[in-house]
């Protein structure tokens, strides 16, 4: 299994609240993405990382914002959150030789 | 944009039986890449199966082949044999080949469930 590890696994926080989810791996692949699951729309992109501090918006990006300052770690922040970010948030890392693209375990974001 | 969509919300499948996932995609690309995820109820994505466009010959592994219909744009994953863990959400995936570092565009996911 590719070494990616998510934190936290679950969360539970107010509206208006900031979060900051954690991706990080021990593949030092270059790519690494964010994607969210929602019931009836499969995973969508939020952002993804092609190197340290290069990072490029996703197909559902409002809202959100990232960073990657070292290869093994990329950061999603929720400035503010909403209710419509009640989600279940994968992390995806990729290497550039290749196609697969390989997956951490997800965390369960709730928004009351 | 490209698009995957499953048709089949659900499907369900006696073990030991056969059963197909269906999945289409919408793409003006010529080369790019078909996968299949399974989600089992732990929540971890797993890759099942990978097919590249360019290649004509069908993907297998072990159990789980897939029916490439480039002109049809149709991907189909067969499972064999289904047994009871491979009761998961699946789900088709697209990647473009023509840039390094593409992001994955699934389907909606098809749940399957495996009757003893």
């Amino acid at each position: 299994d590719a070494g990616i590890t998510q934190s936290p696994r679950h969360k539970v926080t107010e509206t208006g609240t900031p979060v900051t989810l954690r991706c990080h791996q021990t593949e030092n692949h270059r790519y690494m993405y964010w994607y969210r699951q929602d019931p009836g729309h499969g995973l969508r992109l939020i952002h993804y990382s092609y190197g340290v501090k290069d990072t490029d918006k996703g197909e559902v990006s409002d809202g959100y914002s990232v960073s990657r300052s070292k290869t093994e770690d990329f950061l999603l922040t929720l400035e503010s959150a909403t209710s419509s970010q009640t989600s279940v948030y994968f992390c995806a890392i990729s290497e550039s030789g290749g196609p697969e693209q390989f997956f951490g375990p997800g965390t369960r974001l709730t928004v009351l | 944009a490209q698009t995957v969509t499953q048709s089949q919300p659900e499907m369900s499948v006696q073990e030991a039986e056969t059963v197909t996932l269906s999945c289409t995609y919408d793409t003006s690309e010529s080369d790019y890449y078909l996968f299949w995820y399974k989600q089992p109820p732990s929540r971890q994505m797993i890759l099942v199966i990978r097919q590249e466009a360019y290649k004509q010959q069908n993907a297998t592994e072990n159990r789980f082949s897939v029916n490439f219909q480039k002109a049809a744009k149709s991907f189909s994953l067969k499972i064999s044999d289904s047994q009871l863990g491979d009761a998961a959400m699946y789900f088709c995936a697209y990647r473009s080949g023509e840039t390094s570092g593409s992001r994955l565009t699934f389907g909606e996911g098809t749940q399957l469930t495996v009757n003893p």
